[in-house]
């Protein structure tokens, strides 16, 4: 089984200042590799996938990077509706598995 | 647009069974594999396993082996999830996630086991 790490678990941050996420798995995943936000009683966002290619209606503020073992999630400007927890998760074995989440919460 | 409409809150005593399902709409039910991750209070996300519409084919994660069965009827673009031998720490919100990566994701289902 892929363990995901990430890390920290959480980032204290302003509003209007980036915030960088990392996530690391314990063997390649290649690209295949996505974030989520989820904010209190609610459902998981899928924010990006391929590791670097936003979803949907997400805003150009968040990117993703990486490949293999290493990769981040960076919200340039942090909005209010920001402020949450992000997940990340590999799709390229299984079982699939999470990370155990980044708190981002306002300083 | 693509819906996943899942069953209601349930509340279980240890020991028992729990079967949670969850309607697809608006895209090709069989196209996907269905996923199922739960989520404790507070804590993070747990990937259950996923079945095949097509074929009925599943693959579960080593955890719930034995326990969890998924099924589906494809005439009603529903798929299930059946949780055996059910005890506190089941305790969860339970979400159906068609795909490789989860785009879309059912509201998601309470299933409280206490006695």
């Amino acid at each position: 089984e892929i363990v995901m790490t990430q890390s920290p678990a959480t980032l204290s941050v302003s509003p209007g200042e980036r915030a960088t996420l990392s996530c690391r798995a314990s063997q390649s995943v290649s690209s295949n590799l996505a974030w989520y936000q989820q904010k209190p009683g609610q459902g998981p966002r899928l924010i990006i996938y391929g590791a670097s290619t936003r979803a949907t209606g997400i805003p150009a503020r968040f990117s993703g990077s990486g490949s293999g073992t290493e990769f981040s999630l960076t919200i340039s400007s942090l909005q209010s509706e920001d402020f949450a927890v992000y997940y990340c998760q590999q799709y390229n074995n299984w079982p699939r598995t999470f990370g155990q989440g980044t708190k981002v919460e306002i300083k | 647009q693509v819906q996943l409409v899942q069953s209601g809150a349930e509340v279980k005593k240890p020991g028992a069974s729990v079967k949670v399902s969850c309607k697809a709409s608006g895209y090709t039910f069989t196209g996907y594999d269905i996923n199922w991750v739960r989520q404790a209070t507070g804590q993070g996300l747990e990937w259950m396993g996923w079945m095949n519409p097509n074929s009925g084919n599943t693959g579960y994660a080593q955890k719930f082996q034995g326990r969890v069965t998924m099924t589906r009827n494809t005439s009603i673009s529903t798929a299930y999830m059946e949780l055996s031998s059910l005890r506190s720490e089941d305790t969860a919100v339970y979400y159906c996630a068609p795909g490789y990566y989860f785009d879309y994701w059912g509201q998601g289902t309470l299933v409280t086991v206490s006695s």
